[in-house]
């Protein structure tokens, strides 16, 4: 199994900062990485994938870059919306064995 | 607008069995591969089984191998998920989500999720 580990856990930032989250592969899995965001009580809804393709209207303040191993997940400057849970998520098991990373809170300062 | 609708969860005792469902809309529901995901309470994500477009080929976690059972009926629009032997850590939100290809990937869609509850 591929374990998928994010960090930090938690972070604490004020409106209008630039938010940087990472998310570790246990092994090589290309650019085959997803990152979704999670507010409380919705569904997750996906912001990348392919490591750095941002999905259909997602603002451009999101970016994400890595390969391999490393990845990054980038908000240029907080909104107030952006105030939520963020998952990585690798899709680079052939048959397929998805897995995610525990998860990356971020709070408001 | 695609839409993906899950029904059928609830309070099962330990060793118990439910059937999940997922009605889909919006887009043609053969092309693409299903998914289930899991979120136990306060907890991260995981990925518990996934079918491709045809239904032929199916994919399933580890944790849930030999108990869960995943299906589609592409003609109703619908994916189902058997669970049987069902234990306390299978409680959880379960969302069924749309893949943007014909095999299990990442996941574009998902559905508003549905609490099964496992508990004596």
């Amino acid at each position: 199994e591929i374990v998928m580990t994010q960090s930090p856990a938690t972070l604490s930032v004020s409106p209008g900062e630039r938010v940087t989250l990472s998310c570790r592969a246990s092994q090589s899995i290309s650019g085959n990485l997803a990152w979704y965001q999670q507010k409380p009580g919705q569904a997750p809804r996906v912001l990348i994938y392919g490591a750095s393709t941002r999905a259909t209207a997602i603002p451009a303040r999101f970016s994400g870059s890595g390969s391999g191993t490393e990845f990054t997940l980038t908000i240029s400057s907080l909104q107030s919306e952006d105030f939520a849970i963020y998952f990585c998520q690798q899709y680079n098991n052939w048959p397929p064995a998805l897995t995610f990373g525990g998860g990356t809170k971020v709070e408001i300062k | 607008e695609m839409q993906l609708l899950e029904s059928g969860g609830g309070l099962v005792q330990p060793g118990g069995s439910l059937r999940l469902s997922c009605a889909a809309s919006g887009f043609t529901f053969r092309s693409y591969a299903m998914s289930w995901v899991r979120q136990a309470p306060g907890k991260g994500l995981e990925w518990v089984s996934g079918t491709s477009g045809s239904g032929d080929y199916t994919y399933y976690a580890d944790s849930v191998k030999g108990r869960f059972t995943i299906s589609r009926d592409n003609s109703k629009n619908t994916q189902y998920l058997q669970m049987n032997s069902l234990r306390a850590e299978d409680t959880a939100v379960y969302y069924c989500a749309k893949c943007p290809g014909g095999f299990p990937d990442w996941f574009d869609t998902w559905g508003q999720g549905t609490l099964v509850t496992v508990s004596s």
